[in-house]
């Protein structure tokens, strides 16, 4: 079955430590996005690529990195410099031109400890 | 930045009643979407309609689009249970493909 998975879906980190969130889509889709999710919020987007190698920023990029080496593949990293991380954190792929909506994955809750 | 303000917050209602969420938008749009999301998931994409066309729908969901007053709402007809979630309206536009979402409707079906 096509879809959107994401890994871990819990995931602890210390403080000062790098963490990387995994994305992997099997949609056949151009597009890939990461969106954080903090309790009772809307979504707010933290980088997005429209295609393989090129990325862009989104409205909270600071403290987070992307790379976009596979179409498949849009992974997140949450860098120390991000001061407050705890959240939970979506990744989306589309089809260009939005037509169907997005796909999401089903979430990493990520907890500083 | 937050694009769109959905209304209410929350709502509470029986099993067999309608719900209606709004949804305000503050830039133009190409599209407007609903999603979906239970408790700890992921979101679930619902309907999209389109900045030329005033109504959609899909089974009990009815949607509506108000380009001049910047607003759309969502009807589900007839609620169950398993309704329970929370509604977010999310906006396109031409930059690039990227959705903007609002802050949810938290919706309740008490059985």
């Amino acid at each position: 079955d096509g879809g959107i998975t994401q890994s871990p879906k819990y995931l602890f980190r210390k403080e000062g430590q790098n963490v990387t969130l995994s994305c992997e889509q099997n949609l056949n889709h151009d597009a890939m996005y990461w969106y954080r999710q903090d309790p009772g919020q809307g979504l707010r987007l933290i980088y997005y690529s429209q295609i393989v190698n090129d990325f862009q920023k989104g409205d909270i990029a600071e403290g987070y990195s992307v790379s976009r080496e596979k179409k498949e593949s849009f992974p997140l990293t949450v860098t120390s410099a991000q001061k407050n991380p705890t959240a939970f954190y979506l990744c989306a792929s589309s089809t260009p031109g939005q037509s169907y909506g997005y796909t999401f994955g089903s979430g990493t809750r990520l907890t500083v400890v | 930045s937050q694009q769109g303000e959905e209304d209410p917050q929350a709502l509470s209602i029986q099993e067999g009643e309608n719900a209606t969420m709004n949804c305000s938008y503050k830039t133009s749009i190409n599209n407007l979407q609903w999603y979906r999301q239970n408790s700890g998931r992921g979101l679930v994409h619902l309907i999209l309609i389109r900045s030329n066309e005033r109504e959609k729908h899909s089974g009990r969901l009815r949607v509506t689009l108000d380009t001049s007053k910047k607003s759309s709402s969502l009807l589900i007809t007839a609620s169950r249970a398993a309704d329970t979630a929370s509604y977010f309206c999310a906006t396109g536009n031409n930059q690039g493909g990227k959705l903007i979402f609002g802050q949810g409707t938290e919706l309740s079906v008490k059985p």
